[in-house]
């Protein structure tokens, strides 16, 4: 059975730094590219960055403007996402998401099949 | 403002049939074939419904289906149930970026 469980959340001062990790079972996790995606409290679910299965290609939604940096060991298993200068807005439910990538010529096209039960965290001001 | 316009809420009785629409651009929704749904309960994580805009993985209720018209996906529940209450949020490749869609999502109120 997949799991990815996430951890690592919690309350960090505006400003501040915090590293979130994702440990995944039940697949061949370097096989398989992956996400992180956010939802804000009450709001919808937003984006927030995209790894290739070998790590060599990573996207982030424009709106981070490069304080947070996702990335992969896959000896481990295991995605993380560290988050450098928080701000309020980025309080959050962080979701990582397994791309279910076979089949599809571009990761883009293909959809999240997976996600894991997501870890909060919240930035104070 | 979500790059995906979805209804705020939608509602239905038990056994009636529900459509949540999902509208994009001809960049997105209306260029290619690739719209997901996702089913989120309140406080758990999202669960992939429809890809490809009419696929269900294996487990989905056949009540759960997808289509699409130019540049609107829609989800159609038929047979509402209670624990179909929920909220709902489309995905679509875009061509505009290298980002991953969503829409604001709708909640589902079985009345």
């Amino acid at each position: 059975e997949v799991e990815l469980v996430e951890s690592g959340g919690g309350l960090v001062k505006s400003g501040g730094s915090l590293t979130l990790s994702c440990v995944a079972s039940g697949f061949t996790f370097r096989d398989y590219p992956m996400n992180w995606v956010r939802q804000a409290p009450g709001k919808g679910l937003e984006w927030v960055a995209s790894l290739s299965s070998s790590g060599s290609y990573i996207y982030y939604a424009e709106s981070l403007k490069g304080r947070f940096t996702i990335s992969r060991d896959n000896a481990k298993d295991s995605l993380f996402l560290q988050m450098n200068s928080l701000r309020a807005e980025d309080t959050a439910v962080y979701y990582c998401a397994r791309v279910s990538a076979f089949g599809y010529s571009s990761s883009w096209y293909a959809p999240l099949d997976h996600w894991g039960q997501g870890t909060l965290v919240t930035v104070s001001s | 403002q979500s790059a995906l316009t979805q209804p705020a809420s939608v509602s239905g009785s038990p056994g009636q049939s529900i459509t949540i629409s999902c509208t994009g651009t001809s960049s997105d929704v209306g260029g290619y074939k690739y719209v997901s749904w996702y089913q989120q309960y309140t406080g758990k994580a999202p669960k992939l419904i429809i890809y490809d805009v009419t696929y269900r993985p294996s487990g989905i209720s056949n009540r759960f289906s997808g289509s699409k018209s130019g540049n609107t996906a829609s989800l159609t529940i038929s047979g509402l149930q209670a624990e179909d209450e929920a909220h709902y949020y489309c995905s679509s490749y875009t061509s505009r970026s290298t980002s991953r869609l969503f829409g604001g999502g709708t909640k589902l109120t079985v009345l």
